[in-house]
């Protein structure tokens, strides 16, 4: 089945800096990949997603990157703000898998 | 986005008792719910994948006659979680699924059971 590791778990910035975490999948059929922001006590939000057919899509200060060829995505805050501070998950959905895999997530600190 | 709403938010309810938790996909149709259990810092555990009308498939390790999910409609899908027990204590989430061309998965804000 498919494996998804992110990298790194926790990561602490100051604000206005940016933030990268990156996610590397092991299946190539791969072709669905987003990110979900999960505050505490919340459930998930979707906050950006890439599909196969696209190396790059930016939505105000965040960004994904995917490279098929490594297998790999990540994701790009830019301008951070304390407002930022959560768990990030990254997903991958194989082409005909009904469910995602996540990664194990990434504890973001933006400090004021 | 779209919206995905659970209910109830908080439960806490003795041992022995059993607990319904309702999903639902408030503005669209969703033809595939996911229910997951998040432990205190971990990720999400997939319990179980519906489709409207069918039975679940539920993952390996889980118990499907502790865990009941039935998906009655495109808008609702419930867990009741049977003969809770202290150790069923967890944060659970439900997902669904649009059923348009986007496919793309939205998260309900999760029920905080706990079992006395």
């Amino acid at each position: 089945g498919e494996n998804v590791e992110q990298h790194p778990s926790t990561l602490s910035v100051q604000e206005g800096d940016s933030a990268v975490i990156k996610c590397t999948y092991s299946d190539s059929a791969s072709n669905y990949f987003p990110w979900y922001k999960q505050e505490l006590g919340k459930g998930p939000q979707l906050i950006i997603d890439i599909r196969s057919n696209v190396g790059e899509k930016k939505d105000q200060r965040i960004a994904v990157t995917l490279n098929k060829t490594a297998k790999h995505f990540s994701l790009h805050i830019t301008e951070t703000q304390p407002e930022d501070s959560a768990v990030y998950f990254c997903a991958v959905r194989e082409g005909s898998a009904r469910q995602l895999t996540f990664g194990s997530g990434t504890q973001l600190t933006v400090l004021p | 986005g779209a919206v995905v709403s659970q209910h109830p938010s908080r439960v806490i309810c003795k041992s022995g008792t059993s607990v319904k938790i309702e999903c639902r996909s408030l503005d669209f149709q969703a033809t595939t719910m996911f229910w997951y259990r998040q432990f205190p810092k971990q990720s999400l555990m997939l319990m179980a994948t519906s489709n409207e009308g069918s039975k679940a498939t539920y993952e390996q390790g889980v118990e499907k006659d502790k865990f009941l999910i039935n998906h009655a409609s495109l808008t609702l899908s419930t867990l009741t979680v049977t003969s809770a027990h202290p150790e069923d204590s967890s944060f659970y989430i439900c997902s669904a699924r649009s059923s348009g061309t986007t496919d793309t998965q939205y998260f309900g804000p999760g029920t905080r059971l706990t079992v006395l």
